[in-house]
């Protein structure tokens, strides 16, 4: 059965550290990938997502994913963390032949201290 | 805001109950997808529409559940007889082509 996971579940950094969140996927077949964001008191917000074309895609507010197909991963990254990027990330993926229904891994909880 | 809405944003009912909850998706998206999240986990598929077709349901989505979209636009998804278990955030979301948008989801609480 499909499945996504999402390696850390609760992250504490820094501001101005670096960010790599994991996220690995099973299924063999042609997958859309997914990065969404909640923040507090907020719904969903789609940060990126990968279809085709370039592995590294490039989202919202400095933030980016590189699909590496052989590892069936899809990692989310950024620079440098501020604040207000306190908030739960959730990595999805889609199956292009299931109406499109996304697959959400368990979230990571990210707090970004001053 | 043209966003998704859903109605309404708190749900609060005794165990045994009915309970209806609409979402008005993003105006011309013709896919319209319903979610439920638990504490700690992430959003889980229930069903989906396209246009007025429910074309998928979840093995999540008990004979209690059951979900419209008569003319294509709103959605309603009505639980019955409902259990503690069922107490959660529903999420709708809505969609063109293969990117959705989600809206603030109804929460609800089963006593």
């Amino acid at each position: 059965a499909q499945s996504v996971s999402q390696h850390n579940h609760h992250v504490i950094l820094s501001e101005a550290a670096s960010l790599e969140l994991g996220c690995n996927y099973s299924y063999g077949g042609t997958v859309n990938l997914f990065w969404y964001v909640q923040y507090p008191g907020q719904h969903l917000q789609l940060l990126l997502k990968y279809f085709s074309g370039d592995p590294l895609v490039k989202g919202i507010k400095g933030f980016e994913a590189e699909f590496i197909k052989s590892k069936f991963s899809f990692n989310l990254r950024k620079p440098s963390v501020q604040w207000s990027d306190t908030a739960e990330y959730f990595c999805a993926v889609d199956l292009a032949d299931s109406g499109y229904a996304l697959n959400f891994g368990k979230g990571t909880s990210l707090l970004v201290t001053p | 805001d043209t966003g998704v809405s859903q109605n309404p944003r708190h749900k609060i009912t005794k165990r045994g109950q009915n309970v209806t909850f609409r979402c008005d998706p993003i105006s011309e998206h013709n896919r319209l997808y319903w979610y439920r999240q638990t504490l700690g986990q992430g959003p889980e598929f229930l069903t989906y529409f396209q246009n007025e077709a429910q074309l998928e349901k979840s093995r999540l989505l008990s004979d209690r559940f059951s979900a419209e979209r008569p003319k294509g636009s709103f959605s309603t998804l009505e639980i019955q007889r409902t259990e503690q278990g069922d107490s959660a955030m529903y999420l709708c979301a809505s969609s063109l082509l293969e990117t959705q948008y989600f809206g603030p989801g109804t929460r609800l609480l089963v006593l």
